[in-house]
């Protein structure tokens, strides 16, 4: 079945460590795109890729970064300059010009 | 920038009641979208109204677009137990894959 896998599904973290999610996708998508959701807070988005090796900065890019050198992968790392890393971490694709996004299961970050 | 205001945040109903959930625009939109978040799952997509006021059905599910396209509803009647979870709308104003913006959401609670 075609879609969108994330892991880790739970990650705990130092403060001061950098840590990568993984996104990987299997419907051909051309735009990739990671949110962050906070309770009460909606979806907000912090980077997202149209075509290999470019990507754009969202809404709250500050702390994270990432890349895009294969269609399918979109990885994020959350570096430690990032001062409230603890969130649900949502990797989304789709097909362009739709604007309808499929997700995946998410991540779960928890700083400790 | 563009905002998507979404009320109620929260919605205790009965099973068998109807719910409405509501979306506002400050600006015009192209499409706006709705979808569904169980608890602990990911979002999921329902549905794309691109008209000035069309009306969609999904079984007891009513999505409406206004005249001005800058507001939404979503009206579920006879809510089920299986209707619980967040409901979001995500407004899309063009100008790229950044231009979608979510609503905060409202929390369906059903109490049986």
């Amino acid at each position: 079945d075609g879609g969108i896998t994330q892991s880790p599904k739970y990650l705990f973290r130092k403060e001061g460590q950098n840590v990568t999610l993984s996104c990987e996708q299997n419907l051909n998508h051309d735009a990739m795109y990671w949110y962050r959701q906070d309770p009460g807070q909606g979806l907000r988005l912090i980077y997202y890729s149209q075509i290999v090796n470019d990507f754009q900065k969202g809404d709250i890019a500050e702390g994270y970064s990432v890349s895009r050198e294969k269609k399918e992968s979109f990885p994020l790392t959350v570096t430690s300059a990032q001062k409230n890393p603890t969130a649900f971490y949502l990797c989304a694709s789709d097909s362009s010009g739709a604007n309808v996004l499929t997700f995946g299961a998410g991540s779960r970050l928890t700083v400790l | 920038g563009q905002q998507v205001m979404q009320i109620p945040q929260y919605q205790h109903v009965q099973e068998g009641e109807d719910f409405t959930t509501y979306c506002n625009s400050s600006t015009t939109l192209s499409n706006i979208q709705w979808y569904k978040q169980r608890p602990g799952g990911h979002p999921v997509f329902l549905i794309q109204l691109v008209k000035s006021g069309e009306v969609k059905k999904q079984k007891r599910l009513t999505f409406q677009f206004g005249e001005a396209k800058k507001n939404s509803s979503l009206h579920i009647t006879a809510t089920q137990t299986t209707d619980v979870g967040t409901y979001f709308c995500a407004g899309y104003s063009g100008g790229g894959a950044d231009g979608l913006t979510f609503g905060k959401g409202t929390h369906l609670i059903i109490q049986p």
